[in-house]
């Protein structure tokens, strides 16, 4: 199957500051990747889709000047969460697909604690 | 409504039954279905995908389909303890993937 990296897998930060979290489709080539942000023992809840080259769609809800995603090539999308909360705390997930309504492949997850 | 509805359970079997999870779905166009398998604290990964009406097999996994019925099912056949995790239904929609609420499983020894 098709390999999905994110990293960090964990980080510990300072409330109000900034944190970047990459993801990487290593062997093929991302037409779309997708942020989900998960509390414990709840759902998936997505956050955006971001396509190449285009700015990220987010749902409702989620702060696009807080959460930046890039998606700057076919391979990379990150997100920043800035100028983080406790409340920022969560278990950010990306995935990728090569297409539209095809299966998604996910990442390892980044387990976010703001202190 | 929701779009993809499942029982949140928690769904308890003893080693070695038979593990049904349920599913059902809102958008009758919907022509693809998956299965995730995520463990605690972990990503969901990919375990069965159906796109046809009737039964898929795939070792002690077995994914059910109904259209008219809108229904998606998971059997697990002889289920082991590393089988205790949350089973996430997930349909695709227009550009992206709406997930179920997840089912969690426990086996029990």
């Amino acid at each position: 199957g098709a390999v999905v990296s994110q990293h960090p897998s964990r980080v510990i930060c300072k409330s109000g500051t900034s944190v970047k979290i990459e993801c990487r489709s290593l062997d093929f080539q991302a037409t779309t990747m997708f942020w989900y942000r998960q509390f414990p023992k709840k759902s998936l809840m997505l956050m955006a889709t971001s396509n190449e080259g285009s700015k990220a769609t987010y749902e409702q809800g989620v702060e696009k000047d807080k959460f930046l995603i890039n998606h700057a090539s076919l391979t990379l999308s990150t997100l920043t969460v800035t100028s983080a909360h406790p409340e920022d705390s969560s278990f950010y997930i990306c995935s990728a697909t090569r297409g539209v309504k095809e299966k998604l492949f996910f990442g390892s997850g980044t387990q976010l604690s703001v202190l | 409504q929701k779009e993809v509805e499942q029982n949140s359970g928690p769904l308890s079997v003893p080693e070695g039954a038979i593990a049904s999870l349920n599913c059902t779905y809102s958008d009758r166009g919907s022509q693809s279905f998956f299965w995730y398998r995520q463990y605690s604290g972990k990503s969901p990964e990919l375990i069965m995908s159906i796109y046809s009406n009737g039964d898929k097999e795939d070792g002690r996994f077995t994914a059910q389909l109904n259209k008219a019925s809108q229904y998606v099912s998971l059997l697990i056949r002889d289920s082991q303890p590393s089988d205790s995790a949350t089973y996430l239904c997930a349909v695709p929609n227009n550009n992206d993937m709406r997930f179920g609420a997840g089912t969690r499983l426990t086996v029990k020894p």
